[in-house]
């Protein structure tokens, strides 16, 4: 089994500053790595999926990169609504796997 | 828009049974592999099952293998989970989850690209 590892758990940051989320993986994964963003009371919703491509409808702020083993999540200037939760998740390997989360917190 | 609307959840006792709904809507729904995913309260994201477009196949956690089903109705644009032995630790908010692809286990680019609000089961006596 995949074992997600998300870094760091809590990230303060204000408004305007830039945010970089860490996602590892136990073993290779190529590039099939998703995130997820989670706000209080709300569902997950889907971000980037195959490493790097946004969603529909995502802004431009928030990008993916990596490959193999090391996986970064960027959001590159911090709008008010971009607090919440951070999900990485992989379907490279059965059974899929999520990370344990990342908290961006207004600082 | 794609919705998903789940229902049947609520408070039960450990050992009893429950089954939950989901209703879908905004796309065809015969196309798509759809799962259900738990969150504890304060805790992360766990995959619980999952069912490929035709019910051809089925997948579930070691944590629910055997005391949890999982079933779609094409014709009614939904898919149920039934819970029987029902556990403290099943306690939850219980997502429904639409698949991008038809198959529930296809590894790779596969992802999940909708989900519903959620809606809690909790396992008390």
């Amino acid at each position: 089994e995949i074992v997600l590892t998300q870094s760091p758990a809590t990230l303060s940051l204000s408004p305007g500053e830039r945010a970089t989320l860490s996602c590892r993986a136990s073993q290779s994964i190529a590039s099939h790595l998703a995130w997820y963003q989670q706000k209080p009371g709300q569902a997950p919703r889907l971000l980037i999926y195959a490493a790097s491509t946004r969603a529909t409808g995502i802004p431009a702020r928030f990008s993916g990169s990596g490959s193999g083993t090391d996986f970064t999540l960027t959001i590159s200037s911090l709008e008010p609504e971009d607090y919440g939760l951070y999900y990485c998740h992989q379907r490279s390997i059965w059974p899929p796997a999520f990370g344990q989360g990342t908290k961006l917190e207004l600082k | 828009e794609v919705q998903l609307v789940e229902s049947g959840g609520g408070l039960v006792q450990p050992g009893r049974s429950l089954r939950l709904s989901c209703a879908a809507s905004g796309y065809t729904f015969i196309h798509h592999a759809m799962h259900w995913v738990r969150q504890a309260p304060g805790k992360g994201l766990e995959w619980v099952s999952g069912i490929s477009w035709n019910s051809g196949s089925k997948g579930y956690a070691d944590s629910v293998r055997g005391r949890f089903t999982i079933s779609r109705d094409n014709a009614q644009n939904s898919l149920y989970l039934q819970m029987n032995s029902l556990r403290a630790e099943d306690t939850a908010f219980y997502y429904c989850v639409k698949d991008n692809g038809p198959y529930y286990d296809s590894t790779g680019d596969w992802h999940f690209d909708y989900w519903g609000q959620g809606i809690l089961v909790s396992v008390s006596s």
